[in-house]
């Protein structure tokens, strides 16, 4: 089945220790993206990746890392967690050109406290 | 960035059709017009895209105003699994990667 997957989908961590979220599709993507979605301000772009080893920041990116060695996987990267990064990050993928939609994975919700 | 305006929330019977209206008065010629939707506790799901002609599928119609300004969600008979907030974003062609901004979207409550 042709789909997104991130992990964890529930994450409670204490601030300051690093956590990463993966993210892998299997459907062969070249673009891959992450956001988070709060209440209030909706879907908000954290950083993006066009192809393998090329990745550009989104409208949110400040505490976050992202890396794309391969085309598969995306992980989202925490180095130093704060409470306000507490929120539900969705991944998602797509081919490159804009012929074909989104895919999104379920969702990670991450507390930090 | 080229912006679309939704309804917060709308409203509907099951088993009526729901028209979901988009604006998008700044639209330019490389941006096509995408449609996704988010049910309770679940990631955004793509639902239709357009560039210019009506489009159609398992899950809904998309109806594009000759001019690109607007354009219209048709679910063609709603069921309760319909509820969800619809987002209409757009997508530049030519800039695929950056900018796909997600607004607050219509939340759609569908009556049994």
């Amino acid at each position: 089945e042709a789909q997104v997957t991130q992990n964890p989908r529930y994450l409670i961590t204490v601030t300051g220790k690093k956590l990463t979220v993966t993210c892998s599709q299997n459907m062969n993507h070249e673009y891959m993206s992450w956001y988070r979605q709060d209440p209030g301000l909706g879907l908000r772009q954290i950083y993006y990746s066009m192809n393998v080893e090329v990745t550009d920041k989104g409208d949110v990116p400040e505490g976050y890392k992202v890396s794309r060695k391969e085309k598969r996987n995306f992980p989202l990267i925490l180095e130093s967690p704060s409470p306000n990064q507490t929120s539900l990050y969705f991944c998602a993928s797509s081919r490159r050109t804009d012929s074909y939609g989104y895919t999104f994975g379920s969702g990670t919700r991450l507390t930090v406290v | 960035d080229a912006k679309t305006t939704q309804p917060n929330s709308m409203e509907s019977n099951e088993e009526e059709p729901v028209h979901l209206p988009c604006n998008h008065s700044t639209i330019s010629g490389t941006d096509y017009i995408h449609w996704y939707r988010q049910l309770p506790s679940q990631g955004p799901e793509y639902v239709i895209h357009g560039l210019t002609s009506n489009v159609n599928n398992r899950m809904a119609s998309l109806a594009i105003a000759e001019d690109r300004k607007s354009s219209t969600l048709i679910l063609h008979r709603a069921t309760l699994r319909d509820a969800a907030v619809y987002y209409c974003i757009l997508r530049d062609r030519d800039n695929y990667g950056q900018n796909f901004v997600f607004g607050p979207g219509t939340r759609l409550s569908v009556l049994p």
